[in-house]
Parts: C-alpha cells; sequence; structure tokens
C-alpha cells in the first residue's frame, strides 16, 4: 500500500542537539513538502522538493535545511536544536495539485 | 504569508446538523482546497474547486468559490461524530504550493 512515513512520532530533545526527521513515501511522487506547525495555527511551508537533488526554501524562513538524494526520500536536518524550533513538522507529496500528509513528528526542545 | 483565513475559529454542533465554515483569500489563485486534520495528525485531502467553478460536491460536502470575493464555503451536511476535526482551506496559485489558513475547528457533539 503506498503511503508516507514519518520517523519518529515523537522526540523530545536537549538544546544544542543535531536531529534529523525522516520522510519516506512509497507513492513515487516527485514533489515533497515540508510544513511546521504550531498548535491550532496554520501549516507553514518551509522546504520543498520538486524532484532528485533539487530543493527549495518555503515561505517561512526556517534553520532547518533538507535534502533529496532518492525520490523516496526527504529528511530534513536541524544541526543546533533550540526551543524555539518545539513544533510539529508534516511531510508531504505532491500529485498535480492534491497533497498527501505523513502523520508528523511532535518535537519538543527542552 | 497566510493567504487563507478560516471562519468561524470554532463550531460546536449536534449529530447530524449542518456545519459551514467560511474561508477567504487575498490574491488571485488557481485552485482552492480543503483539507480535514484529526487531533494531531496529519492532513487529509477533501475537495479541490478550480478557479472557472461555482460549486462542486463531493457525498456529504458542498463547496462554493466566489473569485470576485476571494471567498469560499465548505458545507458538511449531516454531521456525525467522525467529522469533529481540524477544517483547513489551502490555495495554489498555480505553482503546486499551497497556503494554510489557520483553520475551523468542528465538534460534533452526540
Amino acid at each position: 500500500e503506498a503511503d508516507i512515513y514519518q520517523t519518529p512520532r515523537y522526540l523530545v530533545i536537549g538544546t544544542g542537539k543535531k536531529i534529523t526527521l525522516e520522510c519516506s513515501q512509497t507513492m513515487g511522487h516527485d514533489k515533497m513538502y515540508w510544513y511546521q506547525q504550531d498548535p491550532g495555527m496554520e501549516l507553514h511551508l518551509i522546504h520543498y522538493s520538486y524532484g532528485v537533488n533539487s530543493t527549495e526554501k518555503g515561505d517561512l524562513s526556517s534553520e532547518s535545511t533538507v535534502s533529496r538524494i532518492r525520490t523516496e526520500h526527504f529528511p530534513l536536518t536541524l544541526e543546533s536544536a533550540r526551543p524555539s524550533h518545539t513544533s510539529q513538522y508534516l511531510c508531504a507529496t505532491g500529485l498535480y495539485n492534491e497533497q498527501f500528509f505523513g502523520p508528523g513528528t511532535r518535537l519538543t526542545v527542552l | 504569508s497566510q493567504q487563507g483565513e478560516e471562519d468561524p475559529q470554532a463550531l460546536s454542533i449536534q449529530e447530524g446538523e449542518n456545519a459551514t465554515m467560511n474561508c477567504s483569500y487575498k490574491t488571485s489563485i488557481n485552485n482552492l482546497q480543503w483539507y480535514r486534520q484529526n487531533s494531531g495528525r496529519g492532513l487529509v485531502h477533501l475537495i479541490l474547486i478550480r478557479s472557472n467553478e461555482r460549486e462542486k460536491h463531493s457525498g456529504r460536502l458542498r463547496v462554493t468559490l466566489d473569485t470576485s470575493k476571494k471567498s469560499s464555503s465548505l458545507l458538511i451536511t449531516a454531521s456525525r461524530a467522525a467529522d469533529t476535526a481540524s477544517y483547513f482551506c489551502a490555495t495554489d496559485k498555480g505553482d503546486y504550493k499551497l497556503s494554510f489558513g489557520a483553520g475551523t475547528t468542528v465538534t460534533v457533539r452526540a
């Protein structure tokens, strides 16, 4: 079954640690996205990719970085986590105009 | 930047009643989409309406679009407890990037 996977689902980490949030998909979609969402708030696009070796920054400035070496994999990395990075991070793929979302990673930085 | 704004922020209705929520946006769009998010989870695509369409139906969902007023509405008929969720409108300017509003939280009481 085609799907989108995000790991870990929950992460509590100390300030200054390097973290990587994983996103993988079996849908074969070229377009992939990372959103940041605070509780009860709108989603903000922080990174997107339209294919292998293509990454762009989104509308919301973020200290995170992404890579797209394989179609199915779009990891997000924070080199030095801070409390201001505490949020939910949602990964999505896109086919034509529609987007398909993973379950999200809830990150808490202490 | 936030393109869409939903109204109301929260809505509580009895099972079997209809739920209506509105979305306003600021710039010209290619299409407008509605997504549902259950608590703490990823978003699920509900329906897409193109800029040259005025109304669209899908099951118990009815979406309208008024491009002259830059607004859309989502009607859920005969609501069920399972419809309890947050509903987001998202606009697409034709570049495959979505701009989301802050959402309407719907609670359906049994």
